[in-house]
């Protein structure tokens, strides 16, 4: 199995602050067919994870460029700029290039 | 509109069984893979299934292999999860999820106890 290790567990910023999430895979996340399957989801308190990173750095319809994902290989990383009060939840990251894991999952608190 | 409606939670005792279904709709049902995903109470999500969009194949990680099943019916928009043996670890809520993770349902809740 794929191991996703997310960091931080939590991390708490200040309206219109930014910050980033860590996910690293202990494999390579490159498909064969030439695809990296790393996706970020976010899941507000009370509700489902929502899509809104997908393939590392393309986001899902609807989702505001405040959110970009970067990285290649076995290290990514997800990127929260002018946080706003909505955005707090906790982010997972997922692959889906070999039978599809999930990091543990990062909270973030608003200051 | 995208939307993933799961039904057939509840409280169930150890070794029993319980099946849940999800109904599809405002896409092409059958063009698209299916899954469910699980999450126990204040943890994080793991993969439970997976089908092809024809219902040819399935997977499934070792923890529910060979006591899940999951199927569907493409003429009646609707994925299922067949869940036997079922155990205490089992306990969790269930995500219908469209198999490109783009949309999941409001999920249901299955407990396992005695």
């Amino acid at each position: 199995d794929v191991v996703m290790t997310q960091t931080p567990v939590s991390l708490s910023v200040s309206l219109g602050g930014q910050v980033s999430i860590s996910c690293r895979s202990s494999q390579s996340l490159v498909h064969n067919n030439g695809n990296t399957y790393l996706s970020w989801y976010l899941q507000k308190p009370g509700q489902s994870p929502q899509l809104l990173i997908y393939k590392v750095s393309n986001r899902f319809s609807g989702i505001s460029d405040r959110f970009s994902g970067s990285g290649s290989g076995t290290d990514f990383t997800l990127k929260i700029s002018r946080v706003e009060p909505d955005d707090l939840g906790v982010y997972y990251c997922g692959q889906g290039t070999q039978y599809p894991t999930f990091g543990s999952g990062t909270k973030l608190e608003i200051k | 509109e995208v939307q993933l409606v799961e039904t057939g939670g509840g409280l169930v005792q150890p070794g029993r069984s319980l099946k849940l279904s999800c109904v599809a709709s405002g896409f092409t049902f059958n063009n698209y893979w299916m899954s469910w995903t699980r999450q126990a109470p204040g943890k994080g999500l793991e993969w439970v299934a997976s089908i092809t969009n024809s219902g040819g194949s399935t997977y499934y990680p070792d923890s529910v292999k060979g006591r899940f099943t999951i199927s569907r019916d493409n003429a009646q928009n609707t994925l299922y999860l067949q869940m036997n043996s079922l155990r205490s670890e089992d306990t969790a809520t269930y995500y219908c999820t469209r198999g490109d993770w783009a949309y999941w349902g409001q999920g249901v809740m299955v407990t396992v106890s005695s």
